[in-house]
């Protein structure tokens, strides 16, 4: 168990829909990052928080945002679903953000678009 | 840009054997070097990591790498095969010159380990 937690572990939507998914770093991590395993992109990094503020973009969509609170749980929110949207979203948190802190990946959320 | 390349989608080894995972890697600069096994329906969890020191890493569950620059290579290695060391292994890779923390990650090698 990394001591990443995320929620929901699965889910089930319809096309162009809207949901969230939710991830709890480890105690202390202060950043947290976004990333999306798909079978044809592989593992694509989608954005990175750092003590909730916005430090890297990667190769996220329009359609989707994510926000980073308070208490540093993170949130990353998929809008008018497609398809090609269904993939496992994992969820990664470090100590720091930058350098070579390593990253712990929470279990993930398999997004399943119909 | 930087890059990870797993040169084999599997591999294939009888429990008992050496084993051994390749990952050739480029960046720009001096790289921050990574290790992942993922379990089926799990997360990604880190074996090992090379930041700078030795070029022998040494990991969980007896695996080790050899950061090896002027081949930009970084291949894992076990000396002797579990059928438990089953899975999909990922090697990743952060460029110390780099603006963010991100991570680059292979397309993964599955590995079988035959009993």
């Amino acid at each position: 168990d990394s001591g990443v937690t995320q929620t929901p572990k699965h889910l089930i939507t319809a096309t162009g829909q809207r949901v969230t998914l939710r991830c709890s770093p480890r105690s202390g991590d202060l950043s947290v990052y976004w990333y999306q395993q798909s079978l044809d992109q592989g593992l694509q990094f989608l954005i990175q928080y750092y003590n909730g503020e916005e430090r890297a973009k990667g190769n996220i969509l329009e359609r989707f945002s994510a926000q980073q609170f308070p208490d540093l749980h993170s949130e990353l929110n998929l809008s008018s679903l497609e398809l090609g949207d269904s993939a496992l979203y994992f969820c990664a948190s470090s100590l720091g953000g930058r350098g070579m802190d390593t990253q712990y990946f929470g279990p993930g959320t398999r997004l399943t678009v119909l | 840009a930087q890059s990870v390349a797993q040169p084999e989608d599997q591999v294939n080894v009888a429990e008992g054997n050496p084993l051994t995972v390749k990952c050739t890697y480029s960046v720009s600069g001096n790289p921050y070097l990574f290790w992942y096994v993922q379990y089926p329906n799990r997360g990604l969890q880190v074996l090992l990591k090379y930041i700078t020191g030795d070029n022998l890493v040494k990991g969980s569950y007896g695996f080790e790498a050899e950061f090896n620059k002027s081949q930009t290579s970084f291949h894992l290695k076990k000396p002797s095969a579990l059928v438990s060391d089953s899975a999909l292994y990922f090697c990743a890779v952060r460029d110390i010159g780099g603006a963010t923390n991100k991570l680059i990650f292979g397309t993964g090698t599955l590995l079988a380990v035959q009993p």
